[in-house]
């Protein structure tokens, strides 16, 4: 399994974009990057997965350069109900996906 | 679907008792997960199961602890005797197989918040 490293913390401010950086210099090659996002007493949420290059969907961006060995998950235009723990995951290769995760970079947005 | 659905929410018992949580997977759903939360280590996973069978249990913390699977829509993670220091959130979660075994997301239960007094 593709270790990861994230920041443990990070603070923002409402209307400012987010970017939050992992790293998996290992990765496989068969390997796909998730982000989750867990608000406090709830289990954590899928927001958006990728394997190369740049991935949008209606929540955050997903950027991932061509060599993989990290992604940026980009939160724009963050506000106050976006404060929460975001975890970046390296899906297991070669077989089914097992979702592993660390500690998470715990984001809070101040107003 | 409504979800995963985990009950109960919140489970209260004295030190040495018996503790069944429960879930039930979205239906059609190929794997299902249980994790385990505190403050201390994080998002932890305990077992999973693949069309109900157990795979990997290695994340279970000790013989206490057991997991079900007895059909497709039920499994149970079950703690015999329960300690204080088993306190945490437990969340079940499911997942369907991708075309290539992987790139699927997990959903996750709202989770069970146990206390061990």
């Amino acid at each position: 399994l593709a270790k990861t490293t994230q920041p443990i913390s990070m603070d923002s401010y409402e209307g400012q974009e987010v970017n939050i950086t992992c790293s998996h210099n290992n990765i496989a090659t068969n390997d796909y990057i998730t982000w989750y996002q867990q608000f406090p007493s709830q289990g954590p949420r899928f927001i958006i997965q990728g394997y190369k290059t740049k991935v949008t969907n209606e929540v955050a961006s997903l950027f991932i350069p061509a060599d993989r060995k990290s992604s940026t998950l980009s939160l724009p235009r963050v506000s106050l109900s976006d404060t929460a723990v975001y975890y970046c995951l390296v899906g297991a290769s070669g077989g089914s996906y097992i979702p592993t995760f660390g500690r998470g970079t715990s984001l809070i947005v101040h107003p | 679907d409504a979800g995963v659905i985990q009950s109960p929410r919140h489970e209260v018992t004295e030190m040495g008792q018996e503790v069944t949580l429960r879930c039930k997977p979205i239906s059609g759903h190929d794997y299902l997960f249980w994790y385990r939360q505190t403050m201390m280590r994080g998002l932890e996973l305990l077992i999973y199961f693949n069309n109900n069978v157990p795979i990997d249990d290695s994340g279970m913390p000790e013989d206490r602890f057991s997991a079900k699977m007895p059909n497709a829509s039920f499994s149970t993670l079950k703690i015999q005797p329960s300690e204080p220091r088993d306190s945490a959130v437990y969340f079940c979660a499911s997942s369907l197989e991708g075309a290539q075994g992987w790139e699927t997301e997990a959903f996750f239960g709202q989770g069970t918040r146990l206390t061990v007094v």
